[in-house]
């Protein structure tokens, strides 16, 4: 089944600077990659995905980038507020299937 | 539209005593899917429902874990008998027949489950 990688699992940045969180996926057939951001006691709230027939989408400050030769997704949240901090899980999925979620990152943006 | 409702928010049973969770999920969303978060780390699959039909329970941890789907609407999740590592935020989930672009899951709240 598939088997999702995602780095690093924490991360602080300073207000303003951008951050970057990679993941890599096991399976070519996956073809949908999602991203979501859970704030401490809430719930996973989508922030954007792409399709494997995209390599790149963006809306505001955030954007995502997928190379499926090498089965790599990233997301890249420019000038980064305090209120970015929380968990971010990336996940693959192919059709007919649940999502893979990976470990998370936990980033953190001190002012 | 309403969201996913689960229920209770927040559970905390004896270690050996059972425990059934409830999901609601978005009207005319055909897939539910289960999730587990333990201590704070990745959220683990559980379980895959196309309306009432189990698609995939490869995530199920084992036998002491029951799901269920009554006609395709809301679905139950039975520990029994609950364990300690048993503890953590279980998530439902629920999508349309296709997943459509920018929509995504629709996660529930969660119920908090602690095994003491």
């Amino acid at each position: 089944g598939e088997n999702v990688e995602q780095h690093p699992s924490t991360l602080s940045v300073q207000e303003g600077d951008s951050a970057v969180i990679k993941c890599t996926y096991s399976d070519s057939a996956s073809n949908y990659f999602p991203w979501y951001k859970q704030e401490l006691g809430k719930r996973p709230q989508l922030i954007i995905d792409i399709r494997s027939n995209v390599g790149e989408k963006k809306d505001q400050r955030i954007a995502v980038t997928l190379n499926k030769t090498a089965k790599h997704f990233s997301l890249h949240i420019t000038e980064t507020q305090p209120e970015d901090s929380a968990v971010y899980f990336c996940a693959a999925r192919k059709a007919g299937t649940a999502l893979i979620f990976g470990k998370g990152t936990t980033l953190s943006v001190s002012s | 539209e309403a969201g996913v409702t689960q229920f209770p928010s927040h559970s905390v049973i004896e270690k050996g005593q059972t425990v059934t969770l409830r999901c609601d999920p978005i009207s005319g969303h055909d897939n539910l899917y289960w999730y587990r978060r333990v201590m704070g780390k990745e959220i683990k699959f559980l379980l895959h429902f196309v309306k009432e039909s189990k698609q995939d329970e490869s995530g199920m941890p084992n036998n002491r874990f029951l799901a269920e789907r009554t006609g395709g609407t809301y679905s139950t999740l039975k520990v029994q008998p609950a364990e300690l590592e048993d503890s953590g935020v279980y998530f439902c989930a629920s999508s349309q027949a296709a997943a459509v672009p920018g929509r995504g899951y629709t996660f529930g709240s969660g119920t908090r489950l602690t095994v003491v």
